[in-house]
Formats: C-alpha cells, structure tokens, sequence
C-alpha cells in the first residue's frame, strides 16, 4: 500500500501557541487528503477534506480559523492548529487519497500526539 | 449523528478461532465499504473492502459480507492470531467516488489470547 508519513508524531505545547502538522504522501500523488482527530477510545472524526490547489472543506462544527489547512502540492498537506488550548489536545490523523493505490482506500499517517499544556 | 455504527466495544477470542465483527449503517447512500485496523498511537491500516454491489470480499484470513437488505456489514478473521490483537473500524462512503470522506464507527477492540 501508499506510504503517508505525519510530522511530528508527537508535539507539547503550552496555551496559546500555534502548531503545524504536516502529512506527506510519499509513493503517489495524493489530489485529496482528509484530517481527523480521535480522542481516547473513540472513532475517527472527520475535520476536513483538502483537495491540492484549492480551500479545505470543514466539516460542521469544525473551525476553520483554528485549524488552519493548506494543501499546497500533491504530497503535502499540512494541519496548523492555531491559539492552541489543553480542549485541542488530541491525537490527530491524516489520510490520503488519489490517483494511486487499489480498492479505493485511504491511506493514514501514523499519527500526531498534540498535547497542550 | 452517527452513520455507522459498532455496538460491540469490545471482543476476545481464543487463537485459532473465529472472530467475527459487526457493524451497521443508517445511510442508504452509502455504497462503498472499509475495514481498518488501528494499533494505539498509529494510523488505521486498511484491510479490506467491498462495494455494495457485492455481498462478500474475501482476501486471506479475512472475509467481509455485505447484507444492503438489513444495512449490515461484518467481518470474519479465521483463523485468529494474537497479531490480530487491535481495534478495528468499520467506514463507509456514499456516492461513486470511493476516494470521499469516510464515516467511522467507534470501533471494536479485538484480544486473540492464547
């Protein structure tokens, strides 16, 4: 399968910073990458959808000036958690999609611990 | 509210034996269907799939059957292997692009014991 790699895996920060994630495809080109977050014992819940060149789409209740997307090439897209507080940590996950790969999956990164502090 | 929909939380299973998961959807739109498998502290690896116009997928050790009629999925592992220790998510897209946004259930976790 597709190799998607997130960076950091794992970032502390204290109340009111800002902290950007990057999510990179690195065997295809990916024209859609998606966000999530998961809190302990739950399921994934969809952020955003990203698509290459043009504004992420957010999903209800999502605020787009806190969580700032940018998918500015066909294997990078990058999460940028804006003023963070201690309600953002989470662990947050992206995925990727398009032109490559089989079945029609999504591909996930490993992973963002955010913790703040 | 949620769109798909894994009751059971939990499952254990003896190595060697069958595990069988289960899941269920309320979107009659939904038309393509996943099943990952999550480690803590990594990313969901895909496992299998199966479009509606299907009703079983069977790759290895790992089956998937589609009932449209009842809007339930599950998945079968035999033989288990203590690898097979996770949680696994159930997902699913509507509309003809299988590459749209996928909605997760809560998971099941799996313990294979020996």
């Amino acid at each position: 399968g597709a190799v998607v790699s997130q960076h950091p895996s794992r970032v502390i920060c204290k109340s009111g910073t800002s902290v950007k994630i990057e999510c990179r495809s690195l065997d295809f080109q990916a024209t859609t990458m998606f966000w999530y977050r998961q809190f302990p014992k739950q399921s994934l819940m969809l952020m955003a959808t990203s698509n290459e060149g043009s504004k992420a789409t957010y999903e209800q209740g999502v605020e787009k000036d806190k969580f700032l997307i940018n998918h500015a090439s066909l294997t990078l897209s990058t999460l940028t958690v804006t003023s963070a507080h201690p309600e953002d940590s989470s662990f947050y996950i992206c995925s990727a999609g398009g032109t490559s790969g089989g079945g029609g999956e999504q591909f996930f990164g490993p992973g963002t611990r955010l913790t703040v502090l | 509210d949620q769109q798909v929909k894994q009751n059971s939380p939990s499952l254990s299973v003896q190595e060697g034996r069958i595990s069988i998961l289960n899941c269920d959807y309320t979107n009659s739109m939904f038309d393509y269907f996943l099943w990952y498998k999550k480690y803590p502290a990594e990313g969901p690896t895909f496992l299998i799939s199966i479009s509606s116009i299907k009703d079983k997928n069977e790759d290895g050790r790992f089956t998937v059957f589609l009932n449209k009629s009842a809007k339930h999925l599950s998945l079968h592992i035999v033989p288990s292997q203590p690898g097979d220790s996770a949680v696994y998510f159930c997902a699913a897209s509507a509309g003809t692009d299988s590459w749209g946004k996928l909605q997760f259930g809560a998971g099941t976790q799996v313990v294979v014991t020996p």
